[in-house]
């Protein structure tokens, strides 16, 4: 069982709008704003998509968007491509005893 | 280039120990830490431990505690990672990925991952 609670699964069609949870406690995605979202295609290393929340890495398309209210972070794409198809995880620092915790993942179809 | 290049994949009887390297190149790499995670076959990620080559540093997940270390070796910008007394359920792929955090208040994200390393621990 992960630390960080994910959906198992979201889909949407080419162009619209996703959104993914990820929802922790007070003393990982509530009490820091360390919640990094990672993007691994089949077969691939993960890839740092959104990183303190809500930054952008340089090369990660403005589709993608981070936020966190409360305990809850999530994760936005916003017109959907095929090549978004994909798992996604979040993760948040959780303090001086667990360091970092991971979500199970959310598999993201794009239909 | 930036990029971090993991040594090849293993097979190992249980009991035994791994260890697996990760040579950084692209950047100066006592600027950032270094963690390790792993993802079991079908399976999400788990955060394993974390270097931070500048000085030395370690953190490690307490389910791994006693099993594990994490060094680094500054003079070939090489991290690695050993366990021991491996178990089936230690069969996954290894990352070694570049971690923003190295000391103080550095943010905690992991913006450059290696390859993978699968490690198979097999009777």
């Amino acid at each position: 069982q992960s630390a960080l609670t994910q959906p198992p699964s979201a889909s949407g069609s080419p162009g619209q709008s996703v959104t993914i949870s990820c929802t922790g406690t007070s003393s990982d995605v509530g009490g820091h704003n360390y919640v990094s979202w990672y993007q691994q295609h089949p077969g691939k290393a993960p890839k740092l998509m959104i990183s303190e929340v809500n930054k952008r890495p340089s090369g990660v398309p403005d589709r993608f968007s981070g936020s966190k209210s409360g305990n809850t972070a999530s994760l936005t794409v916003s017109g959907l491509q095929a090549e978004d198809e994909a798992d996604y995880y979040c993760s948040s620092y959780a303090g001086s005893e667990n360091y970092i915790v991971f979500g199970g993942g959310t598999k993201l179809t794009v239909l | 280039q930036l990029q971090m290049v993991q040594s090849g994949a293993e097979v190992k009887k249980p009991g035994a120990s791994v260890k697996v390297s990760c040579k950084a190149s692209g950047y100066i790499f006592t600027h950032y830490g270094l963690s390790w995670v792993r993802q079991a076959p079908g399976k999400g990620l788990e955060w394993m431990g974390w270097i931070s080559p500048y000085n030395g540093k370690t953190d490690y997940t307490q389910k791994l505690q006693g099993r594990i270390t994490v060094t680094a070796d500054r003079s070939t910008n090489t991290a690695y990672m050993e366990l021991r007394s491996l178990a089936s359920d230690d069969t996954a792929v290894y990352y070694c990925a570049r971690d923003r955090y190295s000391t103080g208040n550095d943010p905690r994200y992991f913006d450059l991952w290696g390859r993978g390393t699968l490690v198979t621990v097999s009777s």
